[in-house]
């Protein structure tokens, strides 16, 4: 059972570019939730996607971002124009659908898109 | 507004000594609290978690402590081993129907010296 596949592993984009970082949940999860971390910070949330759903998207910014997770494929978080500022990491995380008597469960992590903004 | 927080940026402990992580949160809605640790260049991997209904929850040498009353929470690792060298973040979710996203603290960085 692969875990959580994100590509690319890194990213330079120049300024104006857009940067499409893609994340493949692992099998039997429905759920995605892309966070951020900026330099010395920590996780930020961003967004969190059902299939074909945006259930919350309280964290990522109204321009620019965008995130998609289709019936087919893996989930898109696309940022256009970057700029210097959108330099981080991306993670993006998966979690099945509810287990019956636990309402929360963990989230499993994928390795990450370091975008750098050149 | 931090809703998790993590005050120790960095903590170095002896091998061998007790690693105290500690976190606190400010949303009396969490209800499920958990730990991730993070090597450089990898995603987090998840370690320990508790639910409000509880106050310690035990995985050999982790064992988390959350008090409800003061919102604080702690991870404590004995004894601890050089491999536990990491980035320690506390995280929390709840306060809603379905899977809620997680708040992550900014993370504590665990030195162990050999």
């Amino acid at each position: 059972n692969a875990g959580v596949m994100q590509n690319p592993r890194h990213l330079v984009r120049r300024r104006g570019q857009e940067a499409r970082l893609r994340c493949s949940p692992m099998k039997g999860h429905s759920h995605v939730y892309w966070y951020r971390q900026l330099p010395e910070e920590g996780l930020k949330f961003m967004v969190y996607l059902q299939k074909e759903n945006i259930i919350d998207e309280s964290g990522m910014p109204k321009e620019r971002f965008s995130a998609e997770f289709p019936k087919e494929g893996p989930s898109i978080l696309r940022i256009q124009q970057v700029v210097r500022g959108d330099s981080a990491a991306y993670f993006c995380a998966s979690s099945p659908l509810l287990v019956i008597g636990n309402k929360n469960t963990e989230a499993f992590f994928g390795q990450g898109t370091r975008l750098t903004v050149v | 507004d931090q809703q998790v927080k993590q005050n120790s940026p960095s903590l170095s402990v002896q091998e061998g000594r007790i690693s105290i992580l500690n976190c606190d949160y400010t949303n009396s809605m969490f209800d499920y609290f958990l730990w991730y640790k993070k090597y450089p260049a990898e995603g987090p991997t998840f370690l320990i978690s508790i639910s409000s209904i509880k106050d310690k929850n035990e995985d050999g040498r982790f064992t988390v402590f959350l008090n409800k009353s003061a919102k604080h929470l702690s991870l404590h690792i004995v004894p601890s081993q050089p491999g536990d060298s990491a980035v320690y973040f506390c995280a929390a979710s709840g306060g809603g129907s379905g899977n809620t996203p997680l708040v992550f603290g900014k993370g504590t960085r665990l030195s162990v010296i050999a």
